[in-house]
């Protein structure tokens, strides 16, 4: 069975530094993942996405991510916060299971961004 | 280019009523369409997806139902709605084909649903 771990459920940081949002799967095949972005009462947005091509895979508003097998993380890196980016951030796992493939879906972690 | 429409945005309902919410998608054709219902502070669940007109799956047991009734019109209903069916629902849609379940999901912009 696939699983998603965000790590963290809360993440602070201030306007202009770094952003780190980290991820780690669970897949018995080689899986896709995604990162989603959902702002207060509204549908979730989709950053970025890997389907086995590049290992570091940029997405919208200056996201990116990297895929490393060995370690099983699919973390979300922005290198300069923008107040915008207060959102709650999910990390998902697409892979075959039973018989057809399926998404999983972190619990989310909270980005709040301090002016 | 496609648009994946929900509504109401909001509904507050009474313990025991019916309730209905639709969502209907624009620009593509034999969509997958899915339900998703997001508890407070929770991640999301999947409650029912779609492949075509009139196929429904289940994937929790539940007080909801879905129906397809056209190719780019999903429903989510209930008889009689309970306390903990209040949630923020969202449908969503992926390019057709059973084999393309697990593909690339686009969210609508949500239903909240508050059961009184």
């Amino acid at each position: 069975a696939q699983s998603v771990t965000q790590l963290d459920s809360h993440v602070s940081v201030s306007e202009g530094t770094p952003v780190l949002l980290r991820c780690n799967y669970s897949s018995s095949y080689s899986p896709s993942l995604f990162w989603y972005v959902q702002h207060p009462n509204k549908g979730l947005q989709l950053l970025l996405k890997y389907t086995s091509a590049a290992t570091l895979v940029k997405g919208i508003n200056g996201f990116e991510a990297e895929f490393k097998k060995s370690e099983t993380s699919f973390h979300l890196t922005k290198p300069s916060a923008h107040m915008s980016d207060a959102a709650e951030y999910f990390c998902v796992v697409s892979a075959w299971e039973t018989g057809r493939r399926a998404l999983t879906f972190g619990s989310g972690t909270r980005l709040q961004v301090q002016p | 280019s496609q648009t994946i429409h929900q509504w109401p945005a909001t509904l507050v309902q009474p313990v025991g009523s019916p309730l209905s919410l639709e969502c209907t998608v624009e620009g593509t054709s034999n969509p997958n369409l899915y339900w998703y219902r997001q508890a407070a502070g929770r991640g999301l669940q999947l409650l029912f997806y779609s492949v075509g007109i009139g196929q429904i799956s289940s994937e929790v047991p539940q007080n909801l139902s879905a129906s397809r009734p056209q190719d780019r019109q999903f429903i989510l209903s209930s008889k009689k709605l309970l306390l903990s069916d209040s949630g923020f629902y969202l449908c969503a849609w992926s390019k057709g084909l059973a084999s393309t379940l697990g593909d690339t999901q686009y969210f609508g912009p949500g239903t909240r649903l508050t059961v009184l």
